[in-house]
């Protein structure tokens, strides 16, 4: 059985940072492209950040593009997200999601771990 | 950046209705068109991809269409667990936008 697990989400202040986790199992995470979608509070999903298999592309989306950092670990079955210079804008449940196939659709998605930027 | 535009933002239904939802992109981005529902407190299930092909285990009351810019939703017989949000989202270019959802509700 798929599932991806995230961690590391909780109350920081505005300006420090926090580096969410997401751990896949039931299935070869190197084989698999998997990005980052989060959710503000009340609002829809958008789109954060991509990353290849081998982590030969990289995408960010404008709104956190040189303050987040996506990597990950295909030993550990693990896929991060370094958050940097957080605002208050980035309060939001944070989902990793896999990436599948030539149409790059997300089928399985995390729980979600939820991340509130706040004094 | 493609812009993703859904419509309507929400809607009113009762079961057994038939429902439509449409997605329109800012430009032609193929098949490369997915949809999510997603329920209160739930992360996002996805229910087709590359515009028409229903995900396993989706009930074949759900149906996709369309391609290039103009893409819909269609539920062919509204069910009590279909409340919900529902979400397309383009796959064709980064970044991989989603609409802005659609809020199917009872009538």
């Amino acid at each position: 059985e798929v599932q991806l697990v995230e961690s590391g989400g909780g109350l920081v202040q505005p300006g420090r940072s926090l580096r969410l986790s997401c751990s896949a199992s039931g299935f070869t995470f190197s084989s698999y492209e998997m990005n980052w979608v989060r959710q503000a509070p009340g609002k829809g999903l958008e789109w954060v950040s991509h990353i290849s298999s081998s982590v030969s592309t990289i995408y960010y989306a404008d709104s956190v593009k040189g303050r987040f950092t996506i990597s990950r670990d295909n030993a550990k079955n693990s896929l991060y997200l370094q958050m940097n210079s957080l605002r208050a804008e980035d309060t939001a449940v944070y989902y990793c999601a896999r990436g599948n196939g030539y149409y790059r659709h997300f089928d399985y998605w995390g729980q979600g771990t939820l991340v509130t930027v706040s004094s | 950046d493609i812009q993703m535009t859904q419509s309507p933002s929400s809607l009113s239904a009762s079961v057994g209705d038939r429902v439509t939802i449409t997605c329109r992109a800012s430009q032609s981005i193929s098949s490369f068109l997915n949809w999510y529902q997603q329920k209160p407190g739930k992360a996002p299930k996805l229910l087709l991809y590359a515009a028409s092909s229903l995900q396993s285990g989706v009930p074949s009351r759900f149906s996709g269409s369309g391609s290039g810019t103009d893409f819909t939703l269609t539920i062919s017989s509204l069910q009590p667990e279909d409340f919900a949000t529902y979400y397309c989202q383009q796959s064709y270019s980064p970044p991989r936008t989603f609409g802005q959802g659609t809020k199917v509700e009872v009538k």
